[in-house]
């Protein structure tokens, strides 16, 4: 199984900065089949990223996924106050999917 | 719209029996993958498994094989998650998804509000 680890834990900004997340694989993911979901308290996830690049449907283009291989990495180029929320990577290239512990994105 | 409304909250004894459903509207129910997800209280999320409710072929994550049974309708385009005995680990939220899957996996694109299930004596 693959283990996903997400860094930081917590991530303390201000609206307008930059945010950067990383999940990085225990091992490499086929096909960079990577997604990226943000969840708000007490929400469903919603998907952001799939593909470790595609956006999904309605999602900003302030959102932007990269990476490939072992190491990937979500940025929100411009916080706005409805961003901060936890942000959940998952990886789909093998079986079973598994998703990372979770990055909480707070206001500082 | 593309919707999956979950079943509403549930409080169950430790041995009970349970089955929760998730209903899909506007698209075609059995031509996309329902997953399921739980999130216990305070935690990440847990991939449990998938349904393709056009043939109910049913893939399970070795976390959950023979612990819960997935299965779906695809006439009243209803998935359902069902446990023949709860314990009390099994207090969580539990998430229906609209799933891609790519034979390994799966993303998931469309999600239903989620069921609450309380199991305590």
């Amino acid at each position: 199984e693959i283990v996903l680890t997400q860094s930081p834990g917590t991530l303390s900004l201000s609206p307008g900065e930059r945010a950067t997340l990383s999940c990085r694989a225990s091992q490499s993911v086929s096909s960079n089949y990577l997604a990226w979901y943000q969840q708000k308290p007490g929400q469903a996830p919603r998907l952001l990223i799939y593909g470790a690049s595609s956006r999904a449907t309605g999602i900003p283009d302030r959102f932007s996924g990269s990476g490939s291989g072992t190491d990937f990495t979500l940025t929100i180029s411009r916080l706005e106050p409805e961003d901060f929320a936890v942000y959940y990577c998952q990886q789909y290239g093998s079986s079973p999917l598994t998703f990372g512990q979770g990055t909480k994105v707070e206001i500082k | 719209e593309v919707q999956l409304v979950q079943s509403g909250a549930e409080v169950k004894k430790p041995g009970e029996s349970l089955k929760i459903s998730c209903k899909g509207s506007g698209y075609t129910f059995s031509t996309y993958w329902i997953g399921w997800v739980r999130q216990m209280p305070g935690k990440g999320l847990e991939w449990m498994g998938i349904i393709y409710p056009g043939d109910s072929d049913t893939r399970y994550s070795p976390s959950f094989q023979g612990q819960v049974t997935i299965s779906a309708d695809k006439s009243i385009s209803t998935a359902y998650l069902q446990w023949s005995s709860l314990q009390a680990s099994d207090t969580a939220m539990y998430y229906c998804a609209r799933s891609y899957y790519y034979g390994s996996g799966s993303y998931m694109d469309v999600w239903g509000k989620g069921t609450t299930v309380t199991v305590s004596s």
